[in-house]
């Protein structure tokens, strides 16, 4: 079975630093790997996505996402973090054949 | 575009009670999702239906029941609501099977059962 780990239950940082947020991940094909970030009382939005390609992805917001295949690992990143980024935040995984599973999510918290 | 829509946004049931959760998309999806998110454990997946006539249960699927008539409308029903139930619910629909992973989702229907 397929499965996401997000291992930080929330993340902390300080407006203008960099934020990463930790994902790993186990499918048995190849995987597809999704972000997603979720504002109170709201649903998720599609943040962005790796299917094949380049190992950097980028998406909305000016966030990133890093495919790491020997560590199964597709950290979410941001080279300068906004008080408007805090929120929550999900990674998800599928393969060819599968639905989507969701990690547990992390919250990020970004001080002014 | 409404995008995906969800009614009610808030539900308050006794144990027993029956109802169903709406969801409709205008993007002329063909794959919709119901999924719960509790706290501390994600989103999980309720049922799917990857065109109208076509439903399969998720991960969660005891206790609902869904139907696809049409390619706009995935609704969700609860038989007999227990509190295990209480939670938040969230429909979301992509353009096709392929592209199950670039979800919209409604913004929600929070479900209490007493």
């Amino acid at each position: 079975a397929q499965s996401v780990a997000q291992p930080e239950d929330q993340v902390n940082v300080a407006e203008g630093n960099p934020l990463t947020v930790k994902c790993t991940y186990s499918v048995s094909g190849n995987p597809y790997l999704f972000w997603y970030v979720q504002y109170p009382n709201r649903g998720l939005q599609f943040l962005l996505k790796y299917i094949t390609g380049d190992n950097l992805v980028k998406g909305s917001y000016g966030f990133e996402a890093e495919f790491n295949k020997s560590q199964t690992s597709f950290h979410l990143k941001k080279p300068s973090a906004l008080v408007s980024d805090s929120a929550l935040y999900f990674c998800a995984v599928r393969d060819r054949g599968s639905t989507l599973t969701f990690g547990k999510g992390t919250m990020l918290l970004v001080s002014p | 575009n409404a995008g995906v829509t969800q009614t009610p946004k808030f539900q308050v049931l006794k144990t027993g009670q029956s109802m169903t959760l709406q969801c409709a998309q205008d993007m002329n999806h063909e794959y919709m999702s119901w999924y719960r998110q509790d706290p501390g454990m994600g989103l999980r997946l309720i049922h799917y239906s990857v065109g109208a006539g076509i439903t399969d249960q998720g991960e969660v699927p005891n206790g609902y029941n869904v139907s696809r008539s049409t390619t706009e409308d995935f609704p969700l029903r609860l038989l007999s609501a227990a509190p295990s139930q209480t939670s938040v619910y969230f429909c979301a629909s992509s353009r096709s099977w392929e592209f199950t992973g670039e979800l919209f989702f409604g913004e929600g229907s929070r479900l209490t059962v007493l």
